[in-house]
């Protein structure tokens, strides 16, 4: 079972920053969050992850709680083509396949 | 250039018949996966492989077989097709390790009639 909770739908108008939350309270030191979409029926792609420290890349930002039990996906300037679902996923950081949840609907509107 | 394909995109068969799905990987990873979307959208692991071993095989009917002849293909053959069997199969590749992220295929949509 997934170990993260998510909600099942949000909104974001074009251009503003879409800001996806997760929680994981069960975290534990060793594992990662690690972020995921999928674009209708596509292969799901892979976005960020992070244990600690916040991350930034190209796509997005994620925001780690300092206690770890959540953190937030952002898409600085959500575009329509970034409506997808949105997967966050805790893992260790071997030995251990993804366990994708049912993730958040992300609908960007125009 | 593209890091994990798999074959064919689409397969349409009668129940009772045995077909294969393959999949490649260019990426030079050493852990192959094959997950399950059914029909609600939630995606399960199969099964995963490393260098050419099985590593995790999910509670996963044993019509469903994967084989592994190099690093950079798992194939899954499937005997035996049922209604049931209709999803659509995702590959995926990882290099195992601290931090490394799997990278999936586009996936093979199963109909079975």
């Amino acid at each position: 079972d997934a170990k993260t909770t998510q909600p099942p739908s949000m909104d974001c108008a074009e251009g503003r920053a879409a800001n996806l939350p997760c929680n994981h309270s069960t975290i534990s030191g060793n594992e990662y969050v690690y972020w995921y979409r999928q674009i209708h029926s596509q292969g799901p792609q892979y976005i960020i992850h992070g244990l600690k420290n916040n991350e930034t890349n190209e796509m997005a930002s994620l925001i780690i709680t300092e206690d770890r039990k959540s953190s937030t996906l952002i898409l600085p300037h959500a575009t329509l083509r970034d409506t997808a679902v949105y997967y966050c996923i805790v893992r260790v950081d071997y030995g251990q396949n993804f366990v994708f949840g049912p993730g958040t609907r992300l609908s960007v509107l125009p | 250039d593209t890091a994990v394909s798999q074959t064919p995109k689409y397969l349409v068969t009668q129940m009772g018949n045995d077909k294969s799905i393959k999949c490649e990987q260019n990426l030079g990873h050493d852990t192959m996966y094959w997950y399950k979307q059914d029909s609600k959208k939630f995606l399960k692991i199969m099964f995963s492989y490393n260098n050419k071993e099985l590593i995790i095989n999910e509670t996963v009917p044993n019509r469903f077989s994967p084989k592994s002849p190099d690093k950079a293909h798992l194939n899954l053959h499937i005997n035996s097709l049922e209604l049931g069997d209709s999803a659509v199969y995702f590959c995926a590749s990882s290099q195992e390790g601290r931090g490394w992220w799997q990278f999936f295929g586009p996936g093979t949509r199963l109909t079975v009639l």
